[in-house]
């Protein structure tokens, strides 16, 4: 009964070798968004998008980008991949209206 | 910006006592307040929330209260056990629904 699905949950990668990471719903959620987590901090917000309408964060790096081509998926680019990208990336949703978010399992990245 | 406090950093109990962690917030406009369980390599999940329209809600031995003219709200844990060791993050909303989340506590529960 997995309502948001992170793939893949691990994914290597070499210094600046672009590399996606994707989110997928079933709880047919309006809104979603992209956080990073590096250990033990908070989750710090990347994106967000409602319905196709993508929002940026001001300090989010122009090496992060991301495509939503339906409500069900969204996807997390990163275009070249420094030592200091290597974190968890967690996807969460949630229906318009409604304030609760719901996460994914997390991609944990590692950048050799 | 929106700012929270989170305290403290991390807590280490035994088994069976009350843990209560605390956070503060700056902005008065919030009406959302979620706490949030993360288990080392898990997702984060929601473990209870309250709203602004009221001051105190209960789960079973989970409670969280909200002071808003103090702006401030915990989160109590009664009767801990092992299992709920873990990291708690504080969240509060803005107006656009954005979260800003506390910089979390590490809960250890000894047996």
């Amino acid at each position: 009964d997995a309502m948001v699905i992170q793939n893949p949950r691990y994914q290597v990668t070499q210094f600046g070798k672009p590399v996606t990471l994707s989110c997928s719903q079933t709880l047919n959620h309006n809104v979603m968004y992209w956080y990073q987590q590096k250990s033990s901090q908070a989750p710090k917000l990347l994106f967000h998008y409602y319905d196709k309408d993508f929002n940026n964060e001001a300090d989010t790096p122009d090496n992060f980008q991301s495509r939503r081509p339906n409500t069900s998926f969204c996807f997390l680019d990163i275009r070249s991949p420094g030592l200091g990208d290597a974190a968890m990336y967690l996807c969460a949703t949630r229906r318009q209206g409604v304030e609760t978010q719901y996460f994914g399992p997390g991609t944990r990245l590692l950048v050799l | 910006g929106e700012n929270v406090e989170q305290h403290p950093s991390t807590l280490s109990v035994q088994e069976g006592d009350s843990a209560v962690i605390k956070c503060t917030y700056s902005d008065s406009a919030s009406n959302y307040f979620p706490w949030y369980k993360q288990e080392l390599g898990k997702r984060p999940q929601l473990i209870i929330d309250i709203r602004s329209n009221v001051g105190e809600k209960k789960d079973q031995r989970i409670a969280v209260t909200l002071n808003k003219t103090a702006k401030h709200f915990s989160l109590h844990i009664t009767e801990t056990q092992p299992e709920d060791s873990a990291v708690y993050f504080c969240a509060f909303n803005n107006a656009g629904n954005m979260l800003t989340f506390g910089g979390g506590t590490r809960l250890m529960v000894k047996p």
